[in-house]
């Protein structure tokens, strides 16, 4: 069964910094890693998809990485901003198209 | 644009009533899903279908069924509302490309409370 883990659960960091995500899953027959962001009381906003060919996507200042081998996949967020803050939700998809999410990290950036 | 709406986007209702929450999409997405989110349990599946006539059970399904009649829609029903299914539920979409999934779309979630 495809377990999701995500590292920290939570975190606080200065206006301006680099910061990374981690995401990680115990069977690498995914199909396909996708990032979420999801403010408090709000639906789930697709940020990056990353195909299981793939090795990563970028979007604005986001850069999403996948290992299969490892099991890994990692979020960047580079020069973040207050508005940035939320919770970031990873999910895995297996070969139903089903999605296995982690239970996500909560992210606060300080003005 | 193409989306994917639900509705009501909040409810109260009875313990033992019939309840039925409401997904539309316009992606023309042949995959849906119904996830419930809680705290502590995260988002775990409900339903899914995988086109018109298909419906599947998930990881949670007890107490709850779908119907899928067109592209468009997969309402998820609860039979005799309890309250433990008092939850924040997402319905999402997405379609198969090449044997993978493409980028999977969520709706805004619909507030249900059971009292």
């Amino acid at each position: 069964k495809q377990e999701v883990t995500q590292i920290p659960a939570a975190l606080s960091v200065p206006e301006g910094e680099n910061l990374v995500l981690n995401c990680s899953f115990t069977d690498s027959a995914i199909y396909n890693l996708q990032w979420f962001r999801q403010d408090p009381g709000k639906g789930l906003t697709s940020l990056l998809l990353i195909q299981s060919s793939q090795r990563e996507q970028t979007s604005g200042r986001l850069n999403a990485s996948l290992d299969k081998s490892s099991g890994r996949s990692t979020l960047y967020i580079a020069a973040s901003q207050p508005g940035d803050s939320a919770t970031y939700l990873c999910a895995a998809e297996d070969s139903s198209y089903k999605l296995i999410f982690g239970s996500g990290t909560r992210l606060l950036v300080r003005p | 644009d193409a989306e994917i709406t639900q509705s009501p986007r909040h409810k109260i209702t009875e313990t033992g009533r019939q309840v039925t929450l409401a997904c539309h999409q316009t992606w023309n997405h042949n995959n849906m899903f119904w996830y419930r989110q809680d705290l502590g349990h995260g988002l775990r599946l409900i339903h899914y279908s995988y086109g018109v006539q298909d419906t599947n059970k998930g990881e949670v399904s007890d107490g709850y069924s779908v119907s899928r009649s067109n592209t468009e829609d997969l309402p998820l029903t609860l039979e005799s509302a309890a309250s433990s299914q008092t939850s924040v539920y997402f319905c999402a979409s997405s379609d198969a490309l090449g044997g993978e999934g493409t980028e999977a779309f969520f709706g805004q979630g619909t507030r249900l409370t059971v009292v």
